[in-house]
């Protein structure tokens, strides 16, 4: 099973500033890597897809980079909508995993 | 537009069962391959089961493996799965998903509103 680990565990970011989340497999799994936001009682929603193709309707102030073992999001400017936690996962190989999520919240 | 609404979550004993059913609306659901993923209470996600468009082909989470089981009936456009063996770590909403593109697994888009099954004595 590849094991996604992601860091730092809480991200405390002032609105307007940038936030970089990172995500890192245990072995290669490609451009294969998806990263999902996800707010108190909702489902999560799909921001990347192939390491760094924003997902339908998705600002532009995301963006997704890397490929292999370590991958990063970038939220260029936090406005107040975006604190919340972020998942990254793997589509490369079964079991499908995710990573233990980044919580970005207000500084 | 597309629509998933999970069902048939619930309070079940240690050793139960249930069966969670997800009725999709809005898109040709034969064209895509589906996953149940769960979210336990106050923790991260963790992908359960997959199966393809044609129903030929599954996959499991091995937490679950021998226990739950994974169907889809296209001509009523609904996905379905049957947990046995209920376990207490079992607790968790439970999401129906769907892959952004048809015959793909490329990052699940659509996700139902999530159904509750408690394991509980």
């Amino acid at each position: 099973e590849i094991v996604m680990t992601q860091s730092p565990a809480t991200l405390s970011v002032s609105p307007g500033e940038r936030a970089t989340l990172s995500c890192r497999a245990s072995q290669s799994v490609s451009s294969n890597l998806a990263w999902y936001q996800q707010k108190p009682g909702q489902a999560p929603r799909l921001l990347i897809y192939g390491a760094s193709i924003r997902a339908t309707g998705i600002p532009a102030r995301f963006s997704g980079s890397g490929s292999g073992t370590e991958f990063t999001l970038t939220i260029s400017s936090l406005q107040s909508e975006d604190f919340a936690v972020y998942y990254c996962q793997q589509y490369n190989n079964w079991p499908f995993t995710f990573g233990p999520g980044t919580k970005v919240d207000i500084k | 537009q597309v629509q998933l609404v999970e069902s048939g979550g619930g309070l079940v004993k240690p050793g139960g069962s249930l069966r969670l059913s997800c009725a999709a609306s809005g898109f040709t659901f034969s064209d895509y391959y589906m996953s149940w993923i769960r979210q336990a209470p106050g923790r991260g996600l963790e992908w359960v089961s997959y199966i393809s468009s044609s129903t030929s082909y599954t996959k499991y989470a091995d937490s679950v493996k021998g226990r739950f089981t994974i169907s889809r009936d296209n001509a009523k456009d609904s996905l379905y799965l049957q947990m046995n063996s209920l376990r207490a770590e079992d607790t968790a909403v439970y999401y129906c998903a769907r892959p952004q593109e048809p015959y793909s697994n490329s990052g699940w888009d659509y996700w139902g509103q999530g159904t509750l099954v408690t394991v509980s004595s």
